[in-house]
């Protein structure tokens, strides 16, 4: 079964200093990648998805990612980040099977952001 | 907003009980999607639903069942609730559920407390 591992369960920040949150998955076919953020209180939104081509992906706020194919690995990374960037954070995969295309998420990541 | 509703927003009941979750897609939007989130569990896939029927089952216990209506408004029926079932539900809609992705867009959750 497919299996999506994000490294660190919290991670502690000073504004402007800059981030990269881990992510790997299992699956060894064609996958399409996403990280979504839930903000406090609120529903998950797409920060940005990798489906082809460039392999580093630039989403909304500033967040980027690195689809690496032979790490199974898709790092989110910020530069500098701010306040408003705490929130939860949880990479996903999708594969299709049968024409489904559930989402299958890592555990998330707690990101606290200290002004 | 993602434009996709999801009533009620809490729910409090007792261990035994039947309760049903409701989710209305985006507009234009065939496939639906249900996600437990909780602590220990994190984020998991139970059911997706394609323009009425149903595609896909993950996660999902026995007790639990799901349905769509003609008007694409989905609900998720929970019954002889156990303490464990207590999580925030989610829905997803996205346009399609056959041979093309589509980015899903979530709810903002039912929050279930099972006392």
């Amino acid at each position: 079964a497919q299996s999506v591992s994000q490294h660190n369960h919290h991670v502690i920040l000073s504004e402007a200093a800059s981030l990269e949150l881990g992510c790997n998955y299992s699956y060894g076919g064609t996958v399409n990648l996403f990280w979504y953020v839930q903000y406090p209180g609120q529903h998950l939104q797409l920060l940005l998805k990798y489906f082809s081509g460039d392999p580093l992906v630039k989403g909304i706020k500033g967040f980027e990612a690195e689809f690496i194919k032979s790490k199974f690995s898709f790092n989110l990374r910020k530069p500098s980040v701010q306040w408003s960037d705490t929130a939860e954070y949880f990479c996903a995969v999708a594969y299709s099977g049968a024409g489904s295309y559930q989402l299958t998420f890592g555990k998330g990541t707690k990101l606290s952001v200290i002004p | 907003d993602s434009g996709v509703t999801q009533t009620p927003k809490h729910l409090i009941t007792a261990t035994g009980q039947r309760v049903t979750l409701r989710c209305s897609p985006r507009s234009g939007d065939l496939s639906v999607y249900w996600y437990q989130q909780s602590l220990d569990q994190g984020l998991q896939f139970l059911i997706q639903y394609y323009n009425g029927e149903e595609r896909a089952k993950g996660n999902i216990l026995e007790r639990f069942s799901a349905q769509q209506f003609p008007d694409l408004h989905s609900e998720l029926n929970l019954s002889s609730l156990e303490l464990g079932d207590s999580a925030l539900y989610f829905c997803a809609s996205t346009r399609r559920g056959l041979a093309d992705y589509n980015e899903q867009f979530f709810g903002p959750g039912t929050r279930l407390t099972v006392l």
